[in-house]
């Protein structure tokens, strides 16, 4: 079992529509971050939270630390959303380090117009 | 400003060789980290440096090795290239390793033929 899982694998919304993506891990964390990843590769931060509720525009993202979980809600989807969304955990000595990602596996969204 | 940069962007080497894969941090950022993406997968960790130092490893073999320079910026260097290495390598960048925002480059794409 991963240590961080998400779900779902892979999401088809139509424009406009509320999209959630969860996420679970069963390390003990420091922080959990959400990342977008575009077909080039790259990585952009769009949250970093320890507890409660961020917002950012249309995204939100929540985290229960005692239930070890986490969502990243989208609302009024866009086409400009299709990505894949990833779930990381800031797990303190993970491989003796001071903390460093464990990565979900993604999800990747795509939204139709 | 400039974000975390990474070069090559691309690279195609043969099994057996070597590479050598570039990160400049953010500006004032003291902590590197590289992780290894696998298509299809999510980023696996591989090596910590904050100021300049080692400081985690993830479940990689001794032919990955990276060092961290005076001015924060990093290197990974993988000997023996095999099939297997293929993948997407990223550069995250924070301000102090484990516990602040990390910051991701665009990546470099490693094809071994």
């Amino acid at each position: 079992k991963n240590e961080v899982e998400q779900s779902p694998q892979n999401l088809t919304a139509q424009e406009g529509e509320f999209i959630t993506i969860n996420c679970s891990y069963s390390v003990g964390i420091s922080a959990l971050h959400w990342l977008q990843q575009h077909p080039g590769g790259g990585i952009v931060s769009l949250f970093m939270l320890s507890s409660g509720k961020k917002k950012h525009g249309r995204l939100i993202a929540t985290i229960n630390i005692q239930e070890k979980h986490s969502s990243l809600h989208i609302t009024a989807s866009h086409p400009r959303d299709s990505a894949v969304y990833i779930c990381a955990a800031l797990a303190g000595n993970y491989g003796g380090s001071q903390g460093n990602l464990i990565f979900g596996k993604g999800t990747k969204l795509s939204v139709k117009p | 400003d400039a974000g975390v940069t990474q070069s090559p962007t691309h690279l195609i080497k043969t099994r057996g060789q070597h590479v050598t894969l570039r990160c400049s941090p953010i500006s004032g950022h003291k902590s590197v980290s590289w992780y290894q993406q696998v298509l299809g997968q999510g980023p696996q960790f591989i090596f910590q440096y904050y100021e300049k130092e080692e400081r985690g490893r993830g479940n990689f073999p001794d032919r990955f090795s990276a060092r961290q320079f005076p001015n924060y910026s990093s290197e990974l260097n993988v000997n023996a290239l095999l099939l297997g290495d293929s993948a997407l390598y990223l550069c995250a960048s924070s301000l102090v390793a484990g516990r602040t925002e990390a910051f991701f480059g665009q990546g470099t794409r490693l094809t071994v033929v």
